[in-house]
């Protein structure tokens, strides 16, 4: 069965800076897909990035971006200037490429923006 | 509906009562999932539907736990003889179809107090 390891249980940042989340993930599958997901307070879990395994180009979207390191089975994410409102908890999910479609997540990473 | 409606918002019970979670999908959206959060936890599966059928309900932790979409749309999460243990954040998603480049939208959730 797959795992998702997020070491960090909690991270802070200062407004405008730059904080890197890391996740790690076991599967021994080749081809699956990897998430990361916001969770505010209001509880509704926002897709902020996604990895499809056979990419090897990192994905961004704005101030988001990630490092996959596939053979090293990492998958971090970079988020740049940090907005108050980047305040949550992260999720980084796994997806198999097959016909499962379970997302499997981390324990989730708590970020705290500071002013 | 624009988003994922998910009702109630919470729900205190107390232990040995039923409880029903219901969750009304994107219009158009064939897949369906239900997750439950605990506390300080990332969400773990339960049951995905594509239309009316189960097409994987290997997550639901026992036979306490059902779950129906007898139309294809809206579905309701059924838990008999609630126990302290199943308190948790019960979290709906759909997308468009089962498909692995797939995006889930997810719903608020149902937070569950049982007593």
């Amino acid at each position: 069965a797959q795992t998702v390891t997020q070491s960090q249980p909690e991270m802070s940042v200062q407004e405008a800076e730059t904080v890197t989340l890391s996740c790690t993930y076991d599967t021994s599958e080749s081809d699956y897909y990897l998430f990361w997901y916001k969770q505010p307070p209001s509880r509704q879990m926002i897709l902020v990035i996604r990895q499809e395994a056979y990419k090897q180009q990192n994905a961004t979207e704005n101030r988001f971006s990630v490092n996959f390191q596939k053979a090293a089975k990492s998958f971090s994410l970079k988020i740049s200037d940090s907005q108050l409102g980047d305040a949550a908890m992260y999720f980084c999910a796994y997806r198999s490429g097959g016909s499962n479609y379970k997302l499997t997540f981390g324990k989730g990473t708590l970020l705290t923006v500071n002013p | 509906g624009a988003g994922v409606s998910q009702t109630p918002s919470n729900k205190v019970t107390e232990k040995g009562k039923y409880v029903e979670l219901r969750c009304d999908p994107i219009s158009g959206h064939t897949a369906l999932y239900w997750y439950r959060q605990s506390l300080g936890q990332g969400p773990e599966f339960l049951i995905y539907f594509q239309g009316t059928g189960a097409a994987d309900d290997s997550g639901l932790p026992n036979d306490r736990f059902f779950a129906v979409r007898p139309e294809g749309s809206v579905s309701t999460l059924k838990i008999q003889r609630t126990e302290r243990g199943d308190s948790a954040v019960y979290l709906c998603a759909s997308s468009p179809q089962l498909s692995g480049a797939n995006v889930l939208t997810f719903g608020a959730g149902s937070r569950l107090t049982v007593l």
